[in-house]
């Protein structure tokens, strides 16, 4: 089976930072790769699909990038309502594996 | 809009099994299928199987096959997931997701399912 890797699994930036999140795949998954928010005591919402297309309603600061293996999650400027953890997962065929998640907070 | 609501929190015994409901609303019911993901306590995201409910197809976690039965009313528009053989490290809150293809694109509330003796 593929397995998902995230990196850092863990980060703390400023309101206003860039952050990215990398997500790796230990074999090629074209771009069959979407990207879930968690919100604290949330349940999970799709930010991307196909790597790279944001859904409908998601700030325009939230962008993917990535094909094959390397994959990243880009939020341009963080925002306070960003706090959260943030999943990859694969879905090029089954099992569909998640990451195992980065969580990101406000230093 | 999609909706999907779960059915509610569950205590359940070693060894016992346990059915989770989603009952989806706002589409087209067949036109979609669903996806299961369970999270236990302080954990990541775990995903456990999809299930057609155009024609009852289904995948699964390799580690849960066996254990794990999906399947779909589509007279209710209500999928199922049914697990057996429950262990404590199968305490978790599980969640149905509408799947677009394979994406989960939206999520019901979640359900508590706890396992102690």
């Amino acid at each position: 089976d593929i397995q998902m890797t995230q990196s850092p699994s863990s980060l703390s930036a400023s309101v206003g930072d860039r952050v990215t999140i990398t997500c790796r795949a230990s074999r090629g998954i074209s771009n069959f790769l979407a990207w879930y928010q968690q919100k604290p005591g949330k349940v999970p919402k799709l930010l991307l699909s196909a790597a790279s297309t944001l859904q409908s309603g998601v700030p325009s600061r939230f962008s993917g990038s990535g094909s094959g293996t390397d994959f990243t999650l880009t939020i341009s400027s963080l925002q306070p309502e960003d706090v959260a953890t943030y999943y990859c997962q694969k879905y090029n065929s089954d099992p569909l594996t998640f990451g195992p998640g980065t969580k990101v907070d406000i230093k | 809009q999609v909706h999907l609501v779960q059915s509610g929190a569950e205590v359940k015994k070693p060894g016992a099994s346990v059915k989770v409901s989603c009952k989806a609303s706002g589409y087209i019911f067949t036109n979609y299928g669903f996806s299961w993901v369970r999270q236990a306590p302080g954990q990541g995201l775990e995903w456990m199987g999809w299930i057609s409910a155009y024609n009852g197809n289904t995948n699964s976690e390799p580690k849960l096959q066996g254990r794990i039965t999906l399947t779909t009313d589509s007279s209710t528009s209500t999928a199922y997931m049914e697990l057996r053989g429950l262990r404590s490290d199968d305490t978790a809150v599980y969640y149905c997701a509408r799947a677009s293809g394979l994406i989960a694109d939206y999520w019901g509330q979640g359900t508590l399912v706890t396992v102690s003796s």
